[in-house]
């Protein structure tokens, strides 16, 4: 088992939806969880960090965090062709290390 | 420069030399990453430095990977004897702490080995 797992895609939607975006990690002690966007040839941004269970919103981004679950969500509203990109989940280890381990990530396109 | 800078941007090498890829971080970042991307994956974790020290090099594939970062500062990640199974986008990562820092990620090398 991987130990940050998202589908690969690509996840197609409409320009205005809501895309929603899945993870699962396998260290159930990982307390600090992270969204890269990434576009084509250039190399990831950080662009929501997410520690507690719940939801936590920042403009048209909202990070969902299920500890219990093991279950890290993104949903991007009103979504933008300039949101197409690749969004890597990322999970930072139980370790004391500070390691960070990434998803495959999950390509996301919207249509005009 | 503001941002975390890689060079070479590009190399290509013949299988079986030696390669260095140098990474320079945001001033002040503490906590330097090296993370291999092949297409259409994510990012692997190879090493990761706190200061001077490797405080996890779990992610190196084999003993012919080597890092270092002698000064706390810039960072060199050594490959010997290349194999094609090498190619792919070497990205340096800094910040400022280790944990729960936001990564500031370089624009990274492509390295083929041919």
């Amino acid at each position: 088992q991987k130990e940050v797992e998202q589908n690969s895609g690509p996840l197609s939607v409409p320009e205005g939806a809501i895309a929603s975006l899945n993870c699962t990690y396998s260290d159930r002690v990982s307390q600090s969880f992270f969204w890269y966007r990434q576009y084509s040839g250039k190399s990831p941004e950080l662009i929501m960090s997410i520690y507690s269970n719940g939801d936590k919103e920042d403009g048209r981004f909202t990070a969902q965090l299920n500890k219990a679950s093991q279950y890290v969500s993104l949903l991007i509203r009103d979504s933008q062709p300039s949101d197409s990109a690749t969004y890597l989940c990322a999970v930072l280890t139980s370790s004391n290390t500070g390691k960070l381990i990434f998803g495959q990530g999950t390509t996301l396109q919207v249509k005009p | 420069g503001a941002g975390v800078s890689q060079t070479p941007s590009n190399k290509v090498t013949e299988k079986g030399k030696y390669v260095e890829l140098r990474c320079d971080p945001i001033s002040g970042h503490t906590a330097l990453y090296w993370y291999r991307q092949s297409l259409g994956q994510g990012p692997e974790f190879l090493i990761y430095f706190q200061g001077t020290g490797a405080a996890d090099d779990s992610g190196l594939p084999n003993d012919r990977f080597f890092a270092v970062r002698p000064e706390g500062s810039v960072s060199t990640l050594k490959i010997q004897r290349t194999e094609r199974g090498d190619s792919a986008v070497y990205l340096c990562a800094s910040s400022r702490q280790g944990r729960d820092s936001p990564l500031h990620f370089g624009n990274g090398t492509r390295l083929t080995v041919t």
